[in-house]
């Protein structure tokens, strides 16, 4: 089944407790991306990669990290959380940046930092 | 102001009405114009989308774009209890990023 994994599905840590959540694709999709829905906010793009080793800042980058070194995976890394970094954090993927119309997320990370 | 307004709603309606969701958007420049379905806990999907202006239909949804006045619509006919979700409209300029609106919720009750 074609899909986006995304783990752990909810996650609750502390302050500054670097963590990292997992994302892969089955699709063999150039184009990924991270986003995190906030309410009154909608979806934000976090950070995108076009393809391996090429990854580019979003809308909110800040307090973020990521790493395309395989085509698949997708990580998104919090190396100090903060509370405002609370939200619920999307993967998505699509073929390749000219057909970004259509994305393909993954279920979600409901990420809690206290 | 942002880029891409939408009414979060609730916006409740009985089985069978139709349903009109609505965007409104600022950039000129946005090209690509989508709608996406979000289920409670669960990530959006892609229900349709349309390349400039103009209408699309697909079974009992049409989207419609007035590139004039920078206002899309999703219209739902016959609507159903699964019918019920967040829906997202989504725009772009070609080859770049999506920019969302931030959902209207959907109920339809039997």
């Amino acid at each position: 089944e074609a899909q986006v994994t995304q783990n752990p599905r909810y996650l609750i840590t502390v302050t500054g407790k670097k963590l990292t959540v997992t994302c892969s694709q089955n699709m063999n999709h150039e184009y990924m991306s991270w986003y995190r829905q906030d309410p009154g906010l909608g979806l934000r793009q976090i950070y995108y990669s076009m393809n391996v080793e090429v990854t580019d800042k979003g809308d909110v980058p800040e307090g973020y990290k990521v790493s395309r070194k395989e085509k698949r995976n997708f990580p998104l890394i919090l190396e100090s959380p903060s509370p405002n970094q609370t939200s619920l954090y999307f993967c998505a993927s699509s073929l390749g940046l000219s057909n970004s119309y259509e994305q393909y997320f993954g279920p979600g990370t409901r990420l809690t930092v206290t | 102001q942002k880029e891409v307004e939408q009414d979060p709603g609730p916006l409740s309606v009985p089985e069978g009405a139709i349903v009109s969701l609505n965007c409104t958007y600022s950039n000129s420049a946005f090209q690509y114009f989508m709608w996406y379905r979000q289920y409670s806990r669960k990530g959006p999907e892609l229900l349709m989308y349309t390349y400039s202006s103009g209408n699309k239909e697909d079974g009992r949804f049409t989207a419609q774009v007035d590139k004039s006045s920078k206002y899309i619509s999703l219209f739902i006919r016959d609507s159903q209890p699964s019918d019920s979700a967040t829906y997202l409209c989504a725009m772009s300029e070609g080859f770049q990023k999506l920019v969302f609106g931030t959902g209207t919720r959907l109920l339809v009750s039997p």
